[in-house]
């Protein structure tokens, strides 16, 4: 099916380690993206493909894939890691596809 | 440096149109293909539909096709979606994106599109 599922919420406590799961069939045939989205701001890459980071996006975020799940983990979490985390994929036409998002509470 | 800069907040009747407009710059516009994902209040990111300007070839989700049009100029690199039959459904923020090789690496700022009567 084309669907990818996250978690809804999850929180952590600072400093500690936060992984991020997404679940879907085309995770099987594409690389899992994820996005990073904090209130009233677009959303921003953080982590793409075969675990690339764009320029600027710490080395805390890391992703790996195995299967039908793609993980997102932040080594580390600090106070302005929080925010909703996206997957997002392509779906069997080709056409994106996101997860419905996951918030991030760090405590 | 790439930057995607939308058009501002809408508020339109029900049954009406919008457009709103993506200016891209700091990029080569023929590069890349380009997308438009929305997202209703408290809600996820939603695709919308998509468009590389190279192949002038657009196609757009399910719930939207046929309400929805995205076309590009290339003499300001600009992409537009226009949307029509609006409802209520239909309130949301819409963002531009630039699709990379899959992943989207430039998003627009966003524009409010408000539907009420």
């Amino acid at each position: 099916s084309s669907e990818l599922t996250q978690d809804p919420a999850v929180s952590v406590a600072l400093g500690q380690t936060v992984r991020f799961t997404c679940q879907g069939d085309s995770l099987r045939t594409y690389y899992a993206n994820w996005y990073r989205q904090k209130p009233g701001q677009a959303p921003v890459l953080v982590v793409y493909g075969d675990n690339n980071r764009p320029s600027g996006i710490p080395d805390r975020f890391s992703a790996s894939s195995s299967g039908n799940t793609a993980s997102l983990t932040v080594t580390g979490a600090q106070a302005e890691d929080e925010a909703d985390y996206y997957c997002n994929s392509r779906d069997s036409s080709g056409n994106p596809l996101f997860g419905g998002g996951t918030k991030l509470t760090v405590l | 440096q790439v930057q995607l800069v939308q058009s501002g907040a809408e508020v339109k009747k029900p049954g009406s149109s919008v457009k709103v407009s993506c200016k891209a710059s700091g990029g080569t516009f023929n590069s890349y293909g380009f997308h438009w994902v929305r997202q209703a209040p408290g809600q996820g990111l939603e695709w919308m539909g998509g468009i590389i300007p190279k192949f002038e070839t657009s196609n757009y989700a399910q719930k939207v096709e046929g309400r929805v049009t995205i076309t590009t100029d290339e003499s300001t690199s600009t992409v537009y979606m226009e949307m029509n039959s609006l409802t209520s459904d239909d309130t949301a923020v819409y963002y531009c994106a630039r699709d990379r090789d899959g992943d989207l690496d430039y998003w627009g700022q966003g524009t409010l599109v408000i539907v009420s009567s």
